[in-house]
């Protein structure tokens, strides 16, 4: 089945560490996107890619960096930078002017 | 830079009646598409509904239906007979061919049915 998969479901970091998140998707998407959700509010953009290769800031990049080196796979790194981690996370693809396809998301604890 | 806003944070309905949720939205551009996704409990986000500006006709999918004013930048979804399965945060979403066709989502609002 084609989908996208984001794993681990649930992850904890401790402090001052680098976590990365991994998002894999089979739909041959060309643009992929990670958002965070906080509690009680809606998605915002920390980062997205057009193409393999290439990506840009979103409106929260600060704290965090990906890379796209194959089609398929688009994963986050969560860097010591970013000073309040603890969210949800989520990834979805596209392709063309469609809708947005999410993964399942991961949950992201500092402990 | 585009915006989109959900008045209502929270509503609930009664199981079987029929309940409207609000989004307005600030756009410059005369392309774009809208969207209502669903968030259930489990977090998964599923797409409700899409409607595209330049259609005139509202898009509809079984029980759910949009009232889209593009004039008034205004793209409402009403839910018939809700179900308890509707229970979810629903968020109203925006993207333009021309925005680096990034999402831009309104703050959400949490539906609770009543049985």
């Amino acid at each position: 089945d084609g989908g996208i998969t984001q794993s681990p479901k649930y992850l904890f970091r401790k402090e001052g560490q680098n976590v990365t998140l991994s998002c894999e998707q089979n739909l041959n998407h060309d643009a992929m996107y990670w958002y965070r959700q906080d509690p009680g509010q809606g998605l915002r953009l920390i980062y997205y890619s057009q193409i393999v290769n290439d990506f840009q800031k979103g409106d929260i990049a600060e704290g965090y960096s990906v890379s796209r080196e194959k089609k398929e796979s688009f994963p986050l790194t969560v860097t010591s930078a970013q000073k309040n981690p603890t969210a949800f996370y989520l990834c979805a693809s596209r392709i063309g002017f469609t809708e947005a396809f999410f993964g399942q998301g991961t949950r992201l604890t500092v402990v | 830079a585009q915006t989109v806003t959900q008045s209502q944070p929270e509503m609930s309905v009664q199981e079987a009646e029929t309940v409207t949720l609000s989004c307005t939205y600030d756009t410059s551009e005369n392309n774009y598409y809208l969207f209502w996704y669903k968030q259930p409990p489990s977090r998964q986000m599923i797409l409700v509904i899409r409607q595209e500006a330049y259609k005139q006709q509202n898009a509809t999918e079984n029980r759910f239906s949009v009232n889209f004013q593009k004039a008034a930048k205004s793209f409402s979804l009403k839910i018939s007979d809700s179900q308890l399965g509707d229970t979810a945060m629903y968020f109203c979403a925006f993207m333009s061919p021309t925005n680096g066709q990034n999402f831009v989502f309104g703050p959400g609002t949490r539906l609770s049915v009543l049985p």
